[in-house]
């Protein structure tokens, strides 16, 4: 199994201040996707990473895929309450027909 | 127009009983998922099926079995339930088995054994 390690695992910020969570492996990924999880419902996607070094922006969120394809990271410029939730990172497995789950990051932003 | 639908949202029962999970998805999808997610909120896979067929079976125990009537659907059927079974599951569907396709999530059975 290709194990993806995040970090921090817990987050809690105040509104307005910028974050950084990070999605790391030994392993090299084609492709790796965020999702984000809140309480009672199951994770969304908010995007996929394709190309070494690519970089995608959605809206406050920012995602960049290592250029060597192990890691990930997800930024986060003027955190918001509604922000607040578990991002997890996912990568193919090696059966390459289901996505392994790092573990997440729970982030808290208070107002 | 909820797009993957799992039932229960909560089941709670008692060691040793069989229990069942329906999913369903109305997103035209070929692939389905089961997934479990731990008290650490770790997603690990636990089924795959593509087009009613399997295609996916990780190191789950054979208590757990499941089924797929058609491609829109998938349930989970546990028989025995211990107490290590308690998680939420979640079902997902996707377009395609690849590992580019994107999945979407129900919203999770959260089941609790006694």
């Amino acid at each position: 199994t290709q194990l993806l390690e995040q970090s921090p695992q817990f987050l809690s910020i105040q509104e307005g201040e910028n974050l950084t969570v990070y999605c790391n492996s030994s392993s090299v990924f084609s492709s790796l996707q965020w999702y984000r999880q809140e309480p009672g419902e199951g994770p969304v996607l908010l995007v996929t990473v394709v190309t070494g070094g690519e970089v995608k922006k959605l809206k406050r969120l920012t995602f960049q895929f290592g250029d060597a394809r192990k890691d990930s990271s997800l930024h986060i410029t003027a955190a918001q309450p509604g922000d607040t939730g578990l991002y997890l990172c996912a990568g193919a497995g090696n059966s390459g027909y289901a996505l392994n789950f790092g573990k997440g990051t729970s982030l808290l932003v208070t107002p | 127009d909820t797009a993957v639908s799992q039932t229960p949202k909560y089941l709670v029962t008692q060691m040793g009983n069989d229990k069942s999970i329906k999913c369903e998805q109305n997103l035209g999808h070929d692939t389905m998922y089961w997934y479990k997610q731990d008290s650490k909120k770790f997603l690990k896979i636990m089924f795959s099926y593509n087009n009613k067929e399997l295609i996916i079976n990780e190191t789950v125990p054979n208590r757990f079995s499941p089924k797929s009537p058609d491609k829109a659907h998938l349930n989970l059927h546990i028989n025995s339930l211990e107490l290590g079974d308690s998680a939420v599951y979640f079902c997902a569907s996707s377009r395609a088995s690849s590992y580019n396709s994107p999945l979407h999530f129900g919203n999770g059975t959260r089941l609790t054994v006694t």
